[in-house]
């Protein structure tokens, strides 16, 4: 069974300061790793996906197959960047028709 | 823009009623889903749909039904609404699944209810 992991449900950092926020999962294929994100008041969006090897709003994510881990990285937070963050997981091909798999979201809050 | 929407952004039902909570969707995906969100639990799969008439349960589908007649609309029903299904409930749509394709997950805005 797939499983992901965000092991803080609060960080709060000054702005300025870098943040990471954690994300492991287990699953036995080669998954699709996603950060979602849902500011206040906003609907829940993309943010960025490990495939694209991006980078949004200076947000970068690394897939690490050894340690399973998909962190969520910023050098310089900004206040802007307070929102509730989502890592998830999608199932590669088969009958997962495009599942995701959540986890259970951090609460980044960036102070002035 | 892609564009989910939701009957309702507030909806308070009492114990015992039958509740609809609707959702469309106006970019022609083939996959729609319905989620509750709740502090601490993240987001969990109710039902998913990837086709018309074509439904498949989540993690967590006991106490809920699913209906999708069209293409763009899929509805979930709580056939006699308990407190414990007080959350906020999201929709969300995508394409089928495929190699190299964006497969990114698009999301209503939400519907909170209340059972009282």
């Amino acid at each position: 069974a797939q499983r992901v992991t965000q092991p803080e449900k609060l960080l709060s950092v000054f702005k300025g300061a870098p943040v990471e926020l954690k994300c492991n999962y287990s699953y036995s294929g080669s998954p699709e790793l996603f950060w979602y994100v849902q500011y206040s008041r906003q609907r829940l969006q993309l943010l960025l996906r490990h495939i694209s090897r991006e980078s949004i709003k200076g947000f970068t994510a690394d897939l690490n197959k050894g340690e399973t881990s998909f962190h969520l990285k910023k050098p310089f937070a900004q206040e802007e960047d307070s929102a509730m963050y989502y890592c998830a997981l999608m199932s590669a091909g088969g009958t997962s028709y495009g599942k995701l798999t959540f986890g259970q979201g951090t609460i980044l809050t960036v102070h002035p | 823009d892609v564009k989910v929407t939701q009957s309702s952004r507030y909806l308070v039902k009492r114990t015992g009623e039958k509740v609809f909570l609707e959702c469309v969707q106006d970019m022609d995906h083939e996959n729609m889903f319905w989620y509750r969100q709740d502090p601490g639990l993240g987001l969990r799969l109710i039902y998913f749909s990837y086709d018309v008439k074509m439904k498949e349960k989540g993690d967590i589908p006991e106490g809920y039904s699913v209906s999708r007649e069209k293409k763009e609309r899929f509805s979930l029903i709580l056939e006699s609404a308990s407190t414990n299904q007080t959350s906020m409930y999201l929709c969300a749509s995508s394409f089928r699944q495929r190699e190299g394709r964006k497969n990114e997950q698009y999301f209503g805005p939400g519907t909170r209810l209340t059972v009282t």
